[in-house]
């Protein structure tokens, strides 16, 4: 698997953009970016993944660089709720390995 | 659509006893995993399912932990006996049949104290 790299907390104010960097330096072709959320005593949540395209849906969007070694999940209008652990992870076979994720707190 | 359930939510028991969880997975779903989490290591997968078949159990971390998945719709994980570094959240996901990557849909967790 390709080894991911993310802040470990982020700070956002509510209702501007949070923007949720992660470093992929080693991902091969045909590896997906995923990132999932994990809010305080819940699982974790499926937010978007993308291949080699950006990708939008109602939750975020997700932006890949052009040489995929890094990506970055969008939440356009960060809300209270969206206080949370974001996990980016890279994975091409059936199971997904998480790491420590952002913490990302949405401040009033 | 009810998603993944899990049972019990909540479960304190004493050390060297039986724990089982259970899991009903999203029906039609074809893939069950089981994963721990745990301050100090975060999210662990323990076991994974295809087709009510074990295809990857080296995540489980000794003997004393086994999973069992006898039909489509229901997993379970046991751990006997329980000792108190069990304690942790243990969730069950699952993932749709055909499903090309890995959007897996996870239940409320089971927590468990092991005293």
């Amino acid at each position: 698997d390709a080894k991911t790299t993310q802040p470990p907390s982020m700070d956002c104010a509510e209702g501007r953009a949070a923007n949720l960097p992660c470093n992929h330096s080693t991902i091969s072709g045909n590896e997906y970016v995923y990132w999932y959320r994990q809010i305080h005593s819940q699982g974790p949540q499926y937010i978007i993944h993308g291949l080699k395209n950006n990708e939008t849906n109602e939750m975020a969007s997700l932006i890949i660089t052009e040489d995929r070694k890094s990506s970055t999940l969008i939440l356009p209008h960060a809300t209270l709720r969206d206080t949370a652990v974001y996990y980016c992870i890279v994975r091409s076979a059936r199971q997904l390995t998480f790491g420590s994720g952002t913490q990302l707190t949405v401040l009033p | 659509d009810a998603g993944v359930i899990q049972s019990p939510r909540h479960e304190v028991t004493e050390m060297g006893q039986e724990v089982t969880l259970r899991c009903k997975p999203i029906s039609g779903h074809n893939s069950l995993f089981w994963y721990r989490q745990t301050m100090m290591r975060g999210l662990e997968l323990l076991i994974y399912f295809n087709n009510n078949v074990p295809i990857d159990d080296s995540g489980m971390p000794e003997d004393r932990f086994s999973a069992k998945m006898p039909n489509a719709s229901f997993s379970t994980l046991k751990i006997q006996p329980s000792e108190p570094r069990d304690s942790a959240v243990y969730f069950c996901a699952s993932r749709p049949t055909g499903e090309g990557g890995n959007t897996i849909y996870f239940g409320e967790g089971s927590w468990l104290t092991v005293v």
